[in-house]
This record gives C-alpha cells, sequence and structure tokens, in this order.
C-alpha cells in the first residue's frame, strides 16, 4: 500500500510550548488528510479534516486555535498543538487519502507527552 | 448518520484456530466497508474494504471478510490465527454525505495464544 510518514514518532515537550507534527504522503498525492487522536485501548476520534489549499474542518469540541492544521502541499500536512498542557498528551495519528474514493492510509503515529 | 458496532472488546482464539471479528454497520446509502489493524504505539494498516461485488473479499495477511446485507454485518475473519495477529482490529465505514471520513467502531483486541 501508500506510505504515509508521520514524524516525530515521540515527543515530550514542557507545559506552555508549543509542537509540530508533520505528516507526508510519500508516494502519492493527498488530496484531504485527517488528523486523529486516540487514548489508549480506544478507537481513533477524528479531529479535524483538511483538504489542500483551504482551511482545515475541525469537528466539534476541537479547538482550532489550539490544534493549528496547515495542508500547505499534496504531499504535506501539519498538525500544531499550541500552549500544550498536559492534558493534550495522547496519541495523534494521521491518515491521507488520494480523491473522495480511495483508501485512507495511516501515518505511524505521534505519542505526544506534555511534562 | 453512518455508524459502526464492534460489540466484542477482546477475542481470545488458539493458534491454527478460525479466528471472527464481528463488526456491523448502518448506513443510509449503499456502505463503503473497511477493516484495519494497529499494532501497539503504530499507526493502522489497511487489510480489505468492501466497496461492490462480491460479498466474500479478500484482503492482506490472509484475512478476508464477508458482507452481509440482510444482516448489516461485515464481520473479519482468517481461517487459521498466528500468534502474530495478536493486535487491535478497527471496522470503519466511510461516511459520504461528510466528505468521506471514516467512521470506526470501537476496536477489537485480538489474543491469538500459541
Amino acid at each position: 500500500g501508500a506510505v504515509v510518514s508521520q514524524h516525530p514518532s515521540r515527543v515530550i515537550c514542557k507545559s506552555g510550548t508549543s509542537v509540530k507534527i508533520e505528516c507526508r504522503s510519500l508516494d502519492f498525492q493527498a488530496t484531504t488528510m485527517f488528523w486523529y487522536r486516540q487514548f489508549p485501548k480506544q478507537s481513533l476520534m477524528l479531529m479535524a479534516t483538511s483538504n489542500e489549499g483551504s482551511k482545515a474542518t475541525y469537528e466539534q469540541g476541537v479547538e482550532k486555535d489550539k490544534f493549528l492544521i496547515n495542508h500547505a502541499s499534496l504531499t504535506l500536512s501539519t498538525l500544531t498543538v499550541t500552549s500544550a498542557h498536559p492534558e493534550d498528551s495522547s496519541f495523534y495519528i494521521c491518515s491521507a487519502r488520494f480523491g473522495t474514493g480511495g483508501i485512507s492510509f495511516f501515518g505511524q503515529g505521534t505519542r505526544l507527552t506534555v511534562v | 448518520a453512518q455508524s459502526v458496532a464492534q460489540p466484542e472488546d477482546q477475542v481470545n482464539v488458539a493458534e491454527g484456530n478460525p479466528l471472527t471479528v464481528k463488526c456491523t454497520y448502518s448506513v443510509s446509502g449503499n456502505p463503503y466497508l473497511f477493516w484495519y489493524v494497529q499494532y501497539p504505539n503504530r499507526g493502522l494498516q489497511f487489510l480489505l474494504k468492501y466497496i461492490t461485488g462480491d460479498n466474500l473479499v479478500k484482503g492482506s495477511y490472509g484475512f478476508e471478510a464477508e458482507f452481509n446485507k440482510s444482516q448489516t454485518s461485515f464481520h473479519l475473519k482468517k481461517p487459521s490465527a498466528l500468534v502474530s495477529d495478536s493486535a487491535l482490529y478497527f471496522c470503519a465505514v466511510r461516511d459520504i454525505d461528510q466528505g468521506g471520513k471514516l467512521i470506526f467502531g470501537q476496536g477489537t483486541e485480538l489474543s491469538v495464544k500459541p
């Protein structure tokens, strides 16, 4: 299948700082990228959907000013967690898809720990 | 609204035995159904999908799933389980009305013992 690379795989940051997570589609053009959050032993919670060149669509209850999403090119989307707090500690996963009918391929995830 | 349900939090199987991980769905219109597998601290890997066509769909690593419209089910199966199949499995449906985002079930943890 297609390859989606997510970086970093693990990050520890201090409370109040910002963290940027990158999601790259390596061998296809991702017209749409998705960002998820996952708590231990739980399902994926969709945070936002981003289409290349346009503003992200956030799910209800997700603070767009706190979780900044940029999808500047067809191969890169970034999620910036601003002013991180310990409750933001979680596993963040991106996925990328070409077109509306394509399969979504997932990055390997980023374990964020805010101390 | 589209939804999927995985009624079992955990499934335990002995190595070499057949396995089934259950999924039921609720959609308006034709369902677009998927199975993904997640290993610890990793992203999701695509296993298989049903869009249209044969009800029995074959996927990666020897997995298959049967689409049953009358029972609104899409159970994942494998004839002979391996210890390495132990992981978290997610069923998902594509929500065509909302930009094609995936709606995931709650996940089923499969444990295969030697």
